[in-house]
């Protein structure tokens, strides 16, 4: 069976300091993979999804950046944390397009900017 | 691109009764409606999903129904428990992209 994995699960970072979370996916091969933020509140806001290893879209502008660099590993990543930076982080993963592409969703990183 | 709407933001409801959430949606091309329930401090979780060759999908105590020509389609959760308690989301995907455009959620409280 397939499995998603994220850590930490929690963080706490000062303001200007880099970040770097990471995603992991078993049990599956060539998978979509997705990266959301969820601020306080509900909505979900798709930051990056990865269709193929070293393929990275971006769907926001930011100061995010992220990188597939195994065909499982999907990592999230800033040189200078901000305040508005904070959020609960949300991997994903998916297989195929179209009527295929259930998405599965890693446990979360609630990261707080001070 | 796609434009989800979700309504209500916030429903209680008494143990035992039903909760309806609905979603509306622009692109006519959409074919796939997945719901998520997230409960508090965890990740979304795929509960039921249809798509746009059925009209109606039901698993247990939970039904998803769909209206294209309305663009439009509907959670129902009958006979609720307390644990039904959550942020339900509705979400959609339009044709052959990969990505999913989420609705803004709904906080259901069941009240014992």
């Amino acid at each position: 069976s397939q499995t998603i994995h994220q850590w930490p699960a929690t963080l706490v970072q000062p303001v200007g300091s880099p970040l770097s979370l990471e995603c992991t996916v078993e049990g599956t091969s060539n998978p979509n993979l997705y990266w959301y933020r969820q601020a306080a509140g509900r909505g979900l806001q798709l930051l990056f999804y990865s269709v193929g290893i070293g393929q990275i879209s971006s769907e926001v502008p930011q100061n995010l950046s992220a990188s597939r660099p195994q065909d499982r590993q999907f990592i999230l990543s800033s040189k200078k944390l901000l305040l508005s930076d904070s959020g609960f982080y949300l991997c994903a993963w998916s297989v195929g397009t179209g009527l295929k592409n259930e998405q599965f969703f890693g446990p979360g990183t609630r990261l707080t900017v001070l | 691109g796609e434009n989800v709407e979700q309504h209500p933001s916030t429903l209680s409801v008494q143990e035992g009764d039903s909760a309806v959430i609905k979603c509306t949606y622009s692109d006519s091309a959409s074919n796939y409606f997945p719901w998520y329930k997230q409960e508090l401090g965890k990740g979304p979780q795929l509960i039921i999903d249809i798509r746009s060759n059925v009209g109606e999908k039901k698993d247990q105590r939970i039904a998803v129904t769909l209206n294209k020509t309305a663009k439009h389609f509907s959670l129902h959760i009958t006979e609720t428990q307390p644990e039904d308690s959550a942020v339900y989301f509705c979400a959609v995907l339009s044709g052959s992209a990969r990505q999913l455009t989420f609705g803004s959620g709904t906080q259901l409280t069941v009240l014992p």
